[in-house]
């Protein structure tokens, strides 16, 4: 499978607890976006990477948020002291470039923070 | 970024053709359209991109009249695989480095 692809599909943590997420892009796609989607709601963006740098973020991403890009492949999307509020499906996305290059989804990961 | 308005909910039956057609009266010159379509617990999925007139694919068509303040998404012949949820959004040609969603219009196929 050539897509983009998340892991955990699913994480279940206690409040407080700090959570990371991965996401392996499509391989030759230079930017890869973070999204948060929330039940009955469409993806919210969260921030974008071209490449290893991190050029954008939402004012959605609280300074609990982190998220890394190291070599410009695989991103991590870090959450430090969870809270119930940050239950939700974080997807990620890649695409060639801006613009009019599509972006390409993965299954997400479903957090819940109990 | 230009809000975009849709319905909340549509329901078809198998066979017929779909119209869900998407509100933008605020769209700037540079922006284009784009529909996404997504199935529960997956990740949104590119259908179709337009800018004016009208733009087909193997999956859909895209009209998007002269005045550019509307479009509308059709799906011939639906079936049960095609109940999703759909997403309009408006965006620049260039340094669209989000998509804003919204909450999309829930299509609901009957057999």
């Amino acid at each position: 499978d050539t897509g983009v692809s998340q892991n955990p599909r699913h994480k279940i943590t206690k409040r407080g607890q700090n959570v990371t997420f991965r996401c392996d892009p499509i391989s030759e796609h230079n930017r890869l976006y973070w999204y948060r989607q929330t039940l009955g709601q469409g993806p919210e963006f969260l921030t974008y990477f071209q490449n290893e740098a991190q050029l954008e973020k939402s004012r959605l991403l609280s300074d609990r948020f982190s998220a890394e890009r190291p070599k410009g492949s695989f991103s991590t999307l870090e959450i430090q002291r969870t809270e119930q509020g940050d239950s939700a499906m974080y997807l990620c996305a890649s695409s060639l470039g801006g613009g009019l290059y599509t972006q390409y989804f993965g299954p997400g990961t479903r957090l819940t923070v109990l | 970024l230009a809000k975009t308005t849709q319905p909340i909910s549509m329901d078809s039956y198998e066979g017929q053709e779909v119209n869900i057609t998407c509100s933008h009266n605020n769209i700037a010159t540079n922006d284009y359209i784009t529909w996404y379509q997504q199935f529960p617990s997956q990740g949104p999925r590119f259908i179709i991109q337009g800018y004016k007139t009208k733009v087909t694919n193997e999956v859909a068509s895209l009209f998007i009249p002269a005045d550019r303040k509307s479009s509308t998404l059709s799906l011939p012949r639906v079936s049960l695989s095609d109940t999703a949820v759909y997403y309009c959004l408006v965006g620049e040609q260039t340094g669209a480095n989000n998509l804003f969603f919204g909450t999309g219009t829930r299509l609901t196929v009957i057999p």
